[in-house]
């Protein structure tokens, strides 16, 4: 699990501004996954994605969130308009292909604080 | 209906015990999959060990196996030999085979104290 890149490992913003989350997963994976995790809980599913499709958002809020996993680059996770509900360890996931029986190898985990 | 059930929000065991964290499952699909990841106060997750559903064995790694009983389903964790460096949230989660984006179902985690 090594592999999967979170960045920033903490991110603190003021309500109404943006959150930017990024997710480099590990080589060879070609699909990603974004979960929440609240304080004493466990994690959330947000959302699936492959290069350039996102698969499932299911889990996403419809307003203020986003995802995107572009041909070249890192997968994005965009929160816009901070609100103090968003404090969350946000934790982005990849596997080699959409198998039900491939793990998940997790990244270290964003900690937003919200002010 | 839950999917996945940790009903242990705290476990304690006296180091080089063994520990039984538990969890039950609830899906129609027949084919699944069963994960237990660790979370120590760091709070990375960390991968321990997988169990299919068509497996008819159950899963070892080192020192962690799982008690997979499939017609209860449950799928607990056994930790052997507990050490310090145990200490940790525990969380199982679930897959499920069908079309449904593949996403992890998780459990609300055992917080584990391994106790010198």
């Amino acid at each position: 699990n090594a592999g999967v890149m979170q960045n920033p490992r903490h991110l603190v913003r003021r309500r109404g501004q943006e959150a930017r989350l990024r997710c480099s997963p590990m080589k060879g994976h070609s699909h990603v996954y974004w979960y929440r995790q609240l304080p004493e809980e466990g994690l959330k599913f947000m959302v699936y994605l492959q290069k350039e499709n996102i698969i499932d958002e299911s889990g996403m809020p419809k307003e203020r969130f986003s995802a995107e996993f572009p041909k070249e680059g890192p997968s994005i996770l965009r929160i816009q308009q901070v609100v103090r509900g968003d404090s969350a360890a946000y934790f982005c996931a990849s596997q080699t292909s959409g198998g039900s029986t491939d793990t998940q190898y997790f990244g270290p985990g964003t900690r937003l604080t919200v002010l | 209906a839950q999917k996945i059930t940790q009903t242990q929000p705290g476990m304690f065991v006296q180091e080089k015990e063994a520990v039984t964290l538990d969890c039950t499952y609830d899906t129609s699909d027949q084919s699944y999959g069963l994960f237990w990841y660790k979370q120590p106060s760091s709070g990375e997750m960390i991968f321990l060990i997988y169990q299919g559903s068509y497996d008819e064995q159950n899963a070892t790694e080192g020192r962690y196996s799982l008690n997979f009983q499939k017609a209860r389903k449950s799928a607990n964790l056994v930790i052997s030999a507990s050490q310090l460096g145990d200490s940790a949230m525990y969380f199982c989660a679930m897959r499920e085979g069908g079309n449904t984006g593949n996403q992890f179902y998780f459990g609300t985690g055992t917080s584990l104290t391994v106790i010198p």
